[in-house]
């Protein structure tokens, strides 16, 4: 089975500080995705990357940004936290190279991000 | 454009009861439709998948087909069991990309 992993359950951070939350997936899939999950609004896109160090923006990239240095890992960054960044974050992966998603998203078990 | 609306919950059914959530997609192009399922505290899995119209997608008791017609891809269980609760998200691929659309998720309770 196809694994993706992101580094922390939970965590707390201060106003302003920088977070990085990582995610690995273990399957070479060609594309990576972040979301966050916020009550009453559902799954909404981050960023996402169909390859190498290419991003593309989702719907909410405001206030973020990522990084794929290594097809197997993508980062996202949180510039300065701020307290409306609280939320459950969720990454996925998928095998499509370059066409529809027909396969489905493989997605981690998310973070909890509390800013304060 | 691309878009998924699903039945809002919470829904709340006895154990064994029979499960519909509705999900309704417009027709842009010849999309994939999804249903994945949120444990608490837990993130998204598949839970069936079909990729043409008529096609129908099963799992763990659970079914939904592919209506063209009438732009619909309903989940249905016969008997539920308390196992069962959990957050239920239908989606659709984008037609022209490799995104996938998400419904809002509809939460089920089901009851001893």
């Amino acid at each position: 089975d196809v694994k993706v992993t992101q580094s922390s359950r939970y965590l707390v951070k201060r106003t302003g500080e920088k977070v990085f939350l990582e995610c690995v997936q273990d399957m070479d899939h060609e594309n990576m995705f972040w979301y966050r999950q916020d009550p009453g609004l559902g799954l909404r896109l981050i960023y996402f990357s169909y390859d190498v160090k290419m991003k593309e923006k989702g719907d909410i990239p405001e206030g973020y940004s990522v990084s794929r240095e290594k097809k197997e890992r993508f980062s996202l960054i949180l510039e300065s936290a701020s307290t409306n960044q609280t939320s459950m974050y969720l990454c996925a992966s998928s095998l499509s190279r370059g066409g529809p998603d027909n396969y489905g998203y493989t997605f981690g078990s998310g973070t909890r991000l509390t800013v304060v | 454009g691309n878009s998924v609306t699903q039945m809002e919950g919470p829904v709340t059914l006895s154990e064994e009861a029979f499960l519909t959530i509705n999900c309704t997609y417009t027709a842009t192009g010849y999309p994939s439709l999804f249903w994945y399922v949120q444990y608490p505290g837990e993130g998204l899995q598949l839970l069936l998948k079909a990729t043409k119209a008529d096609d129908k997608g099963s799992n763990k008791g659970f079914e939904a087909t592919y209506r063209k017609e009438t732009t619909s891809f309903h989940l249905e269980k016969g008997s539920v069991q308390v196992s069962d609760s959990a957050v239920y998200f239908c989606a659709r691929t984008y037609t022209g990309g490799f995104k996938t659309i998400f419904g809002a998720g509809t939460r089920l309770f089901v009851k001893a």
